[in-house]
């Protein structure tokens, strides 16, 4: 099993610009959780979905921020416009269960200047 | 929401010695898991409680989830170099659904030779 798949690793962009994040999940994972790590706010919950339906969105910040399921093995966030208060470590993570551990992938570190 | 509070924030320790750390939260929870993060990677499980009184060992690791339901414990013992990195608490209440691990802010392991 290859793990939770995120891309791209890295990401610099410009204020302003639209930023594309993407998450491939552990097959037959019911369960898709988007996190938000920073220094000072530590691991936030963004939004989550199961079985591809977005059950609580209300971590996300802004009207700016945007997450889809379009299918059981893929999943976006979307920023736009980005801000560089939005600079900050992004993981996708997946569950097989409600209250089991989740599986984190590498994140994709957003950098915005 | 919910508030974890884990401490110590971080420690500096020698070699062979062994570690403690601990999580309190405000309100409940039904699930406790302890997870380790390395430099520029996700968090990796180590190890999940799922009942109040539970002791769960994995190796040198040793973790219980508190009578109160609201604490949690993650001892390590004889530490080694690779024992360096975050240690997060982090835990669930889900209430017929999954609403997202809430974590806490981490521990700093330092180690040194």
């Amino acid at each position: 099993d290859a793990g939770v798949i995120q891309s791209p690793r890295h990401e610099v962009t410009e204020m302003g610009q639209e930023v594309t994040l993407r998450c491939k999940p552990i097959s037959g994972h019911d369960y898709l959780f988007w996190y938000r790590q920073t220094m000072m706010r530590g691991l936030e919950l963004l939004i989550y979905f199961n079985n591809n339906v977005p059950i609580d969105d209300s971590g996300m910040p802004e009207d700016r921020f945007s997450a889809k399921m379009p299918n059981a093995s893929f999943s976006t966030l979307k920023i736009q416009p980005s801000e560089p208060r939005d600079s900050a470590v992004y993981f996708c993570a997946s569950s097989l269960r409600s209250n089991y551990g989740y599986t984190f992938g590498s994140g994709t570190r957003l950098t915005v200047v | 929401g919910q508030q974890l509070n884990q401490s110590p924030q971080s420690m500096f320790i020698q070699e062979g010695e062994d570690v403690s750390m601990n999580c309190t939260s405000s309100s409940i929870f039904n699930t406790w898991l302890w997870y380790k993060q390395d430099p520029g990677e996700g968090p990796v499980l180590l190890i999940a409680l799922y009942k109040a009184g539970e002791l769960t060992s994995n190796g040198r690791l040793t973790a219980q989830f508190g009578i109160t339901r609201k604490d949690s414990f993650l001892n390590i013992s004889a530490s080694i170099p690779s024992d360096v990195g975050i240690y997060f608490c982090a835990g669930l209440y889900s209430g017929g659904g999954a609403d997202g691990l809430t974590f806490g802010k981490g521990t700093h392991l330092i180690i040194q030779p």
